[in-house]
């Protein structure tokens, strides 16, 4: 298994607050993404990074913000969490250049209340 | 635009019956196309991958897909199914752009003893 830890694996917030997701790799691999999961949605891409510091956003980007300050970390930040961004959310790395497979982290169950 | 459907959203099938699991893409170029498989509460597990070359790809735990550029589809195949089966099963395709993935909504698959 590729070595990918997210923390928290479970939170239950209120809504309003603040919330920060953390992926680790020990891979060394480039990109670096995050995703959330919602039934009937499959998986869709919120943010992803392709280098230290370098990050784009993906398809469901609203109201999330994502820092990559060195190789290994990969942020992802609900400034003020709502109940629409209750989902389970899933990090992944890839490495090499162009088009690679992704590897997936075991997920952070995430409940806005 | 970069999509994938996966037509079926569930599927039972009896152990040891053949499997065959759907998947159309839409994409511009040559696409990069994977199976991932989920079990509950758990991160996707890569099956297999198509980048070019043979349009029949073998995977982990017995699976094939099958490449047909001229119906824009990869699907997914298993001769004979076995209970631990019973997941969740993606097809995505794969863009250049910050090597995204684009993700269909997933078929449920059940096994029945």
């Amino acid at each position: 298994d590729a070595g990918i830890t997210q923390s928290p694996r479970h939170k239950v917030t209120e809504t309003g607050t603040p919330v920060t997701l953390r992926c680790h790799q020990t891979e060394n691999h480039r990109y670096m993404y995050w995703y959330r999961q919602d039934p009937g949605h499959g998986l869709r891409l919120i943010h992803y990074s392709y280098g230290v510091k370098d990050t784009d956003k993906g398809e469901v980007s609203d109201g999330y913000s994502v820092s990559r300050s060195k190789t290994e970390d990969f942020l992802l930040t609900l400034e003020s969490a709502t109940s629409s961004q209750t989902s389970v959310y899933f990090c992944a790395i890839s490495g090499g250049t162009g088009v690679g497979e992704q590897y997936f982290g075991p997920g952070t169950r995430l409940t806005v209340t | 635009a970069q999509s994938v459907t996966q037509p079926d959203i569930h599927i039972t099938v009896s152990e040891g019956a053949s499997l065959e699991l759907r998947c159309n893409y839409s994409y511009g170029a040559t696409p990069y196309l994977f199976w991932y498989v989920q079990s509950p509460g758990q991160g996707l597990q890569l099956l297999l991958k198509y980048f070019s070359g043979d349009t029949l790809v073998q995977g982990i735990k017995g699976f094939e897909a099958e490449f047909k550029r001229s119906q824009s589809s990869f699907n997914l195949r298993k001769p004979s199914v076995h209970w631990s089966d019973a997941a969740e099963y993606f097809c995505a395709v794969g863009a250049n752009t910050g090597n995204q993935f684009y993700f269909g909504t997933g078929t449920s698959l059940t096994v029945i003893p």
